[in-house]
Parts: structure tokens; C-alpha cells; sequence
């Protein structure tokens, strides 16, 4: 089974630039998930979907961050501008089930420097 | 939301010894209990996970307990070999959410 596609693996931009992220997940998976991964902490959850649908965007800062998944599939995550604080790794995850929950699959994850 | 507090953060053994990681949560609603294995510059990866309908589960070296009343879940690795040497992280969610992480674990197993 292919596993979660993501790209590019490492982007360096400075602030105030902006920068997009993309991701495929595995297929068939209704659940989709962007996680920040500052260096040394856990992941942090941005946004969950389910198929093309936002679950969860409460820790999203919306005023720069947007993310979008067409069609229930690909999704793709923007920063717009970028702040240095953004410099992170962002992890896409997927997962099969809507309702139950199991393993969520990541990605390898795009490495984003603002400098 | 949840929260998930996880310690030690760091921890240092000897091969052959036994490592254990605790996590507490603060939602009684979370249900899914996954521990994942993250090596240096790769992606998190599973290595166990357990239910709240169950209160330990057992894969080779590695073991997880949960104790709901006291909402809180460990992982027990025994034997630790240098290749057990990664950052762990614990997670919990309830169904239809998102895994909400603990800050990790970083272990380190000297031959």
C-alpha cells in the first residue's frame, strides 16, 4: 500500500513570503489531518477533514494559515505571510475510518525554514 | 479539548534494561490510546495502541497499561536495544477526533 505523499520535503522562505504544502493521502482514507512539529515538541493539530469537510480548525491561525482538501483527496496547506515562528515541520496524516477511530498514517513531512 | 502530559522527556538506559513512559489525559471521553516512534528526520510512526476497553496490551518487547479511573497509560519497553533509541510519543482521542500528542519522550539506549 502506497503511503502518505507529501511535498515538497523542504522549503526555506523568507518572512512575509508565502508557501504552500501538499499532500495525498493513502487511498480510500475519509480522514485527513495537517499537524505543526516545532523542533522538540509533539505534533499540534492545525486541521482535520473528513473527505472534503473541515472537522476541526480551531487551533488554525486563520489569518494566515489556510488549508483546503478537493474533492475528499489531495489537500494542500497555505501560510500567507509567513512569521519566523512558522519554521516547522508540517506532517499530513490520514486515516480510514470516520467514525472509529485507529492508526493515523503520516507523512514524511514538508521541513519549512522562514528566515 | 484534550490534553495530553507526557514525562520523562528524556530518558537514558543501558541495553538490556527496561524503559517506561507515562501519560496522563484530561478528557474522560477519549477512548484511543496509540503510542508512536519517531527516529531522527522521519515520520511518526506506530508502534502500539490501545483501547479503553482494554486495560493492557502486549506486542513482544513492548507493553502498554491503561488505567481509565486514574486517566492515565504507559509504555514499557524491556530488554531496550540501541535501535530503540528515538523520540516516543503518547496520544489519546475519542472517536471522529483528532490524536491530541504529548510533547515526546527522547530515549536513549547505550550499549
Amino acid at each position: 500500500e502506497a503511503g502518505v505523499a507529501q511535498s515538497p520535503r523542504y522549503k526555506i522562505i523568507e518572512k512575509r513570503q508565502s508557501v504552500a504544502f501538499w499532500c495525498n493521502p493513502i487511498s480510500g482514507h475519509a480522514t485527513l489531518y495537517w499537524y505543526q512539529q516545532i523542533l522538540g515538541q509533539g505534533p499540534k493539530l492545525l486541521i482535520q477533514f473528513q473527505n472534503n469537510g473541515v472537522v476541526d480548525d480551531s487551533q488554525l491561525p486563520k489569518d494566515r494559515f489556510s488549508a483546503e482538501r478537493l474533492k475528499g483527496v489531495d489537500s494542500t496547506l497555505k501560510i500567507q505571510p509567513a512569521k519566523l515562528e512558522d519554521s516547522a515541520v508540517y506532517l499530513c496524516a490520514s486515516s480510514p475510518s470516520q467514525t472509529v477511530n485507529t492508526e493515523a498514517f503520516f507523512g514524511q513531512g514538508t521541513r519549512l525554514t522562514v528566515v | 479539548g484534550e490534553n495530553v502530559e507526557q514525562h520523562p522527556s528524556t530518558l537514558s538506559v543501558q541495553e538490556g534494561d527496561s524503559a517506561v513512559i507515562k501519560c496522563t489525559y484530561s478528557d474522560s471521553a477519549s477512548n484511543y490510546f496509540p503510542w508512536y516512534k519517531q527516529e531522527l528526520g522521519k515520520r511518526p510512526q506506530l508502534i502500539i495502541d490501545i483501547r479503553s476497553n482494554v486495560g493492557e496490551k502486549k506486542d513482544q518487547r513492548i507493553a502498554v497499561t491503561l488505567n481509565k479511573t486514574a486517566k492515565h497509560f504507559s509504555l514499557h519497553i524491556t530488554e531496550t536495544q540501541p535501535e530503540d533509541s528515538a523520540v516516543y510519543f503518547c496520544a489519546a482521542t475519542e472517536a471522529g477526533t483528532a490524536l491530541i500528542f504529548g510533547k515526546g519522550t527522547t530515549l536513549s539506549v547505550s550499549s
